[in-house]
């Protein structure tokens, strides 16, 4: 039963902390997206990348966020300060994008930040 | 600018009922729309993926319909149970962009047993 898996499922941080947040996309997906949820604001596309390249990270606060995939295994989320406002729940979600059609995106159980 | 309208953002209905939650979408050019549940503390759930070509998509229980040139779909769940609660989002992916699904609010659904 392929799936996202994403670690670590919870973290409590101080303001100012570095946290990096990582997401297993499921195998052979080419396309992998970090979304962010809170209640006032929903579901935000922060960053997403297909083949490993950066397609559009429009969505993410340039001075403190930075997404990155090392590998086609892993993407990694990194917020560096970080600060209360960054308390939300961070989603991974891959996809499959082939012969011009895009497939189900499949999200990961998100890691749940909070940040003191 | 893409925005996804999801009414009622709540429902409260007797178990064995039928029922529709509603979508609605500002731009018709859309490459598909996913329906997702969300449980409480959880990930999101893949329901079911209309295409842009296609009118509806059925899965058990669930129907989804696609109206694009009004900006709208349903979700249709029959004969429903306690184990349906959950929050339901609607989601659109914006054509020739990639992957890009931008979210409705959500319609958070309790069934009473």
């Amino acid at each position: 039963d392929a799936r996202v898996t994403q670690t670590p499922r919870h973290k409590v941080t101080e303001m100012g902390q570095e946290v990096t947040m990582r997401c297993q996309p499921i195998l052979g997906h080419n396309t992998v997206f970090w979304y962010r949820q809170t209640m006032m604001q929903g579901l935000e596309l922060l960053a997403y990348f297909r083949n490993r390249a950066p397609l559009d990270d429009s969505g993410m606060p340039k001075d403190r966020f930075s997404a990155e995939m090392p590998d086609a295994t892993l993407a990694t989320l990194k917020i560096q300060p970080s600060e209360p406002r960054d308390s939300a729940v961070y989603f991974c979600a891959s996809g499959l994008v082939a012969g011009g059609i895009s497939y189900e995106q499949y999200f990961g159980p998100g890691t749940r930040l909070t940040v003191t | 600018k893409q925005e996804v309208t999801q009414i009622p953002a709540a429902l409260s209905v007797p178990e064995g009922e039928n029922l529709v939650l509603n979508c609605s979408f500002t731009d018709s050019a859309i490459y598909n729309l996913q329906w997702f549940r969300q449980d409480p503390g959880k990930g999101l759930t893949s329901l079911l993926l209309i295409q842009s070509s296609q009118r509806e998509q059925t899965s058990g229980r669930l129907n989804a319909s696609l109206d694009k040139s009004s900006g709208r779909s349903t979700l249709y769940i029959a004969a429903s149970q306690p184990g349906d609660s959950a929050t339901y989002l609607c989601a659109v992916l914006i054509y020739n962009q990639g992957g890009k699904l931008i979210f409705g609010q959500g319609t958070e659904l309790s069934v009473k047993p």
